[in-house]
């Protein structure tokens, strides 16, 4: 149980245009779902906490009208990058919590998605 | 300010234990958690610990005190496979984790 994908796994995409990353919870239903970048060698920065039905949270520094968070239903969420450039090139990692499961605490993570913008 | 501290990297021999250490300061404590991830995935879930003491799983144990603001990840009879970034997490009062920066274990044969 508690399994979340992500989609795309990997995407490569021109400057200036804009990508959408999928996080979906499979077998479980998360009111919470969290973003976070990750550069080479770096550990998870978190970008934003994003809450079923409410706008998402974001962290300090990270721009909201460029990572546009939707969080539409129990089992997704989405990030979009808008107007990508290569300084966006990172690997995006969400993750959600199963309010359900009796361990509601704990963060089950998505295999992440590589993204490259050249 | 809140913040996590553990080492960047470590190296061990295969079939040898070590022990990875995390010191951490938080705004509040909701337990510590220690993950694994290899090079270009995410990270997995390895423990979880909010009360003082030790906690075994298999080759695999953790530690906390909350006193000393201390955790450790102790990995006995080491793999190959244990390869890895090893990275600890602590989760403040508003149940947000807090992360360190990793510690990377290079095993060698």
């Amino acid at each position: 149980g508690a399994v979340v994908s992500q989609h795309p796994s990997w995407v490569i995409c021109k400057s200036g245009t804009s990508v959408k990353i999928e996080c979906r919870s499979l077998d479980f239903q998360a009111t919470t779902m969290f973003w976070y970048r990750q550069f080479p060698k770096q550990s998870l920065m978190l970008m934003a906490t994003s809450n079923e039905g409410s706008k998402a949270t974001y962290e300090q520094g990270v721009e909201k009208d460029k990572f546009l968070i939707n969080h539409a239903s129990l089992t997704l969420s989405t990030l979009t990058v808008t107007s990508a450039h290569p300084e966006d090139s990172s690997f995006y990692i969400c993750s959600a919590r199963d309010l359900d499961s009796g361990r509601d605490i704990e963060q089950f993570f998505g295999p992440g998605t590589r993204l490259t913008v050249l | 300010g809140q913040n996590i501290d553990q080492p960047t990297e470590m190296t061990a021999t295969e079939g040898a234990i070590v022990q990875i250490n995390c010191t951490y300061q938080t705004s509040g404590f909701n337990g510590l958690f220690w993950y694994q991830q290899h090079a270009g995935e995410a990270p997995t879930f390895l423990s979880y610990n909010v009360l003082d003491g030790l906690e075994e799983k298999g080759r695999f144990s953790s530690f906390l005190s909350r006193s000393k603001g201390y955790s450790y990840l102790l990995l006995k009879e080491l793999q190959m496979k244990d390869s890895a970034s090893y990275l600890c997490a602590a989760m403040d009062s508003n149940y947000q984790l807090i992360w360190g920066a990793g510690t990377k274990l290079i095993i060698k044969p």
